[in-house]
């Protein structure tokens, strides 16, 4: 099955510095990623799609400039959360729809572990 | 409304036990449905496509009523290892549509 990878899969970091996570699509191309987040004890939330080539379409209530995704190819989005904050902190999901193959389904990354100290 | 609503849980089931869960939309316009597992602090999988004919996996039955708008999924036996969060997923038909998710409902099998 279609494999997905982000890294990495646990951080910790300090008050006010970035985090990037990287999410890798490793035997398809993903014209298009999803970046979620998700609190404890809570439902997944979309916060942003990711377009190759293009910018991303974030939702509503999520800063563009706080959280900055890059598509650079078809096989690599990566998310930075700038300034990072302790209210930051949460599991961080990608996923992906492989492009040109008629799926509608996505597939997973096994998530980043964002814990701001 | 939101555009998905899932029962509310936990279910605690005993072993050997036939439980349900449902789950509604609000986009008439949704074109396909899935039920997700997530279990603790893990990425959700794809359990099974839901099917205006219904479908089968084993001890899982997914059916879907477009007409009331709903979901369902059936799990036959209850497994301790069928413990986890079950998510209700719809999406338009789009190749950037994104897919929308219910809450979850946490089922818990004991023994």
């Amino acid at each position: 099955g279609a494999v997905v990878s982000q890294h990495p899969s646990r951080v910790i970091c300090k008050s006010g510095t970035s985090v990037k996570i990287e999410c890798r699509s490793l035997d398809f191309q993903a014209t298009t990623m999803f970046w979620y987040r998700q609190f404890p004890k809570q439902s997944l939330m979309l916060m942003a799609t990711s377009n190759e080539g293009s910018k991303a379409t974030y939702e509503q209530g999520v800063e563009k400039d706080k959280f900055l995704i890059n598509h650079a190819s078809l096989t690599l989005s990566t998310l930075t959360v700038t300034s990072a904050h302790p209210e930051d902190s949460s599991f961080y999901i990608c996923s992906a729809r492989p492009t040109g193959t008629g799926e509608v389904e996505q597939y997973f990354g096994p998530g980043t572990r964002l814990t701001v100290t | 409304r939101k555009e998905v609503e899932q029962d509310p849980g936990p279910f605690n089931v005993p072993e050997g036990a036939t439980v349900a869960f449902n789950c509604t939309y609000s986009n008439s316009a949704s074109q396909s449905f899935f039920w997700y597992r997530q279990d603790c602090r893990k990425e959700p999988k794809l359990l099974m496509s839901v099917y205006s004919s219904g479908n089968e996996d084993g001890r899982f039955t997914a059916q879907l009523n477009r007409a009331s708008q709903y979901i369902s999924l059936l799990i036959r036996d209850s497994k301790l290892s069928d413990s986890a969060t079950y998510l209700c997923v719809v999406i338009t038909y789009s190749g950037n549509t994104p897919l929308v998710f219910g809450k979850g409902t946490r089922l818990s099998v004991i023994a």
